[in-house]
């Protein structure tokens, strides 16, 4: 099996940046995904191939790789982003695909 | 406008057989993956396994594998996720989702998820 590990929480205040990162092996040869959910939500993609923006997602949402670490940057975090977020990715071999456990943002 | 339109809430026995759906609209049903996440109550997002419609090509987690049936009818644009017989651990919200393996090369578009209870 194959494994992404991201920290449970992260609290930041208003206007701060939130950095959330997730750990894999596999991440310098596999691409990396971040999904943003809202309780009682559906999830929503924020960034794709390690670091675009899909349309109609805020400039604030960043994204970055390096190594086995890749990373969700929010710039100027505001209240409406307090969710989980999950990296996904997959093995070397893209047999395992997986959602890392997800990371509790939370907005002081 | 893409939407996946997934079928209502369920409560089932343990043992019994279930069959779930995902009905999408809004693009081209065959010319796009389309699979399912699992969410456990108050735990975090499990890939499941997807399917190409147009050929039913389909790829499961192995950890999955055998439990659950993947399946689509691309004459009416619907996906499925089917049990033989339920679990009491098979409690959970199910989501389909559309995989633009070609272009994003992720889940792009959602459903609103259907909750699945399985109870003596």
């Amino acid at each position: 099996s194959y494994e992404l590990t991201q920290p449970p929480s992260v609290s930041v205040s208003p206007g701060q940046t939130a950095r959330i990162t997730c750990s894999g092996d596999a991440l310098p040869k596999q691409y990396a995904y971040w999904y943003q959910q809202r309780p009682g939500q559906a999830p929503v993609l924020v960034i794709y191939k390690d670091s675009e923006r899909p349309s109609g997602i805020p400039e604030r949402f960043s994204g970055s790789s390096s190594g086995t670490t890749i990373t969700l940057t929010i710039s100027g975090v505001q209240a409406e982003d307090e969710a989980d977020y999950y990296c996904q990715s997959a093995d070397s071999s893209a047999t395992y695909r997986v959602f890392g456990g997800g990371t509790k943002l939370t907005v002081l | 406008e893409v939407k996946l339109v997934q079928s209502g809430a369920e409560v089932k026995k343990p043992g019994e057989s279930l069959k779930i759906s995902c009905k999408g609209s809004g693009y081209s049903f065959t010319n796009y993956w389309i699979g399912w996440v699992r969410q456990m109550p108050g735990k975090g997002l499990e890939w499941m396994g997807i399917i190409y419609p147009g050929d039913s090509d389909t790829l499961y987690s192995p950890s999955l594998q055998g439990q659950v049936t993947i399946s689509a009818d691309k004459s009416i644009s619907t996906a499925y996720l089917q049990w033989s017989s339920l679990k009491a651990s098979d409690t959970a919200m199910y989501y389909c989702a559309r995989h633009d393996g070609a272009g994003k090369g992720t889940f792009d578009y959602w459903g609103q998820g259907t909750l699945v209870t399985v109870s003596s």
